[in-house]
């Protein structure tokens, strides 16, 4: 079974302080995304990454960073976070061709709160 | 721009009903469709997709979705819903021609009533 894992899953954290989120998949998946979901948004984009060392902006890049040290995982991190990051932020992993090409596997999502 | 529509943003129905959720795109090249599933407080599951061939796709729990070229949609049916049905349901297309970077819907929440 297709497994992505987030933690932490809830996170209270100060303006002004570093977040960083990690994902981990047992999918051996080349592709890696976070997004983060918000009501009146849906998903929205963040980082992606198509192997380890690599990392590309998504639609929504700033105020974060995204570190794919290896196949298994990729982070996002908020290096200065803000009220406006408190979201669930969704990490997700796919094929990067194939028959599965559009299908992903998602965390069960990392709830952000920043006061 | 490619947009994803998902009409309406909830749909109540009573246990046993069939049901319809409406995904309309607009994008004219080859892409790739697929729903996605949300229940409370969880991640996405991956329902359903389609790419080509037989334009009506079977999922999991008997959900099936109908391609339309012509209409630009890839609705989503239940023949008869049940109460864990409840849930929000997400369409997305894959783009070729954009490294099948995923574009989504907003969603639309589905009901059941007992």
């Amino acid at each position: 079974e297709a497994a992505v894992t987030q933690s932490p899953r809830n996170k209270v954290a100060v303006t002004g302080g570093k977040v960083t989120l990690s994902c981990n998949q047992t999918n051996n998946h080349n592709n890696m995304y976070w997004y983060r979901q918000d009501t009146g948004h849906g998903l929205r984009l963040i980082h992606y990454s198509y192997g380890a060392g690599s990392t590309e902006k998504g639609d929504i890049p700033d105020g974060y960073k995204a570190s794919r040290p290896s196949q298994e995982n990729f982070s996002l991190i908020l290096e200065l976070a803000t009220p406006s990051q408190t979201s669930v932020y969704f990490c997700a992993s796919g094929p990067r061709l194939g028959a599965n090409t559009g299908q992903l596997y998602f965390g069960e999502g990392s709830k952000l709160t920043v006061l | 721009t490619q947009t994803v529509s998902q009409s309406d943003a909830h749909v109540t129905v009573f246990e046993g009903d069939s049901v319809e959720l409406r995904c309309n795109y607009s994008y004219g090249g080859s892409i790739y469709l697929s729903w996605y599933i949300q229940h409370h407080g969880r991640g996405l599951q991956f329902l359903l997709k389609y790419y080509s061939g037989n334009p009506v796709v079977q999922g999991v729990n008997g959900f099936e979705a109908e391609f339309s070229k012509s209409d630009s949609s890839f609705h989503l049916r239940k023949a008869s819903v049940h109460w864990s049905d409840s849930a929000v349901y997400f369409c997305a297309v894959s783009r070729m021609d954009s490294n099948y970077q995923l574009i989504w819907g907003s969603g639309t929440k589905l009901i059941i009533k007992p």
